[in-house]
């Protein structure tokens, strides 16, 4: 009973890497979620995929690209690390947009 | 000024004792009201939620709105070393976008 799975847990990126954050869920969920929490900021949305196929934009989506590669798995990519990107990433997953969410373990992430 | 203000804490208190942790919004078209529970490097996992005004009790916990004065609380009555964590307030601004505090750290001290 696994849930939201994230990986990794913790990366190390030096400016200007490029790295890809998986996350999978196993409760057959429509719609997910990549979000970062900062410090003194609360949980912000980068961007959403409200079904299979759909990704749009949120709160705080540059610097970022999304795939939802099927109705399992949604991937965060940075393309060019920036240390303003250091932060907890959070992988979420719900049943649709108005239902509880579900949040992965998080991938601790610092780019130096 | 941002949309959800939540004291970031912390807020030590003994066990057994009542605790109260409030958030205050701006936005007076918020419907949905929900408390997040996250335990030092885990996920956020949800508590409770509420639609429109009213309480709403869940054993130990009761969530409470007033729209009148767009205040939102979360009740732990009888707390316990376990519900040492942070506690997260929530509100639906949109279908897919959730508006999240900063957080409140609780420590319930044995």
């Amino acid at each position: 009973n696994a849930g939201v799975t994230q990986t990794p847990k913790f990366q190390v990126l030096k400016t200007g890497q490029s790295m890809t954050l998986q996350c999978a869920q196993d409760m057959n969920h429509n719609s997910m979620y990549w979000y970062r929490q900062d410090p003194g900021m609360g949980l912000r949305l980068i961007y959403y995929s409200a079904s299979e196929g759909t990704t749009d934009k949120g709160e705080v989506p540059n610097g970022y690209n999304v795939s939802r590669l099927n109705k399992r798995e949604f991937s965060l990519r940075l393309e060019s690390a920036a240390p303003s990107q250091t932060s907890v990433y959070f992988c979420a997953s719900s049943d649709r947009g108005n239902t509880e969410a579900f949040f992965g373990q998080g991938t601790r992430l610092t780019v130096v | 000024q941002k949309e959800v203000e939540q004291d970031p804490g912390p807020l030590s208190v003994p066990e057994g004792a009542i605790v109260s942790l409030n958030c205050t919004y701006s936005n007076s078209a918020f419907q949905y009201f929900m408390w997040y529970r996250q335990y030092s490097r885990k996920g956020p996992e949800l508590l409770m939620y509420t639609y429109s005004s009213g309480n709403k009790e869940d054993g130990r916990f009761t969530a409470q709105v007033d729209k009148s004065s767009k205040y939102i609380s979360l009740f732990i009555r009888d707390s316990q070393p376990s519900d040492s964590a942070t506690y997260l307030c929530a509100m639906r601004a949109g279908t897919y976008k959730y508006i999240f505090g900063t957080g409140t750290r609780l420590k319930v001290l044995a």
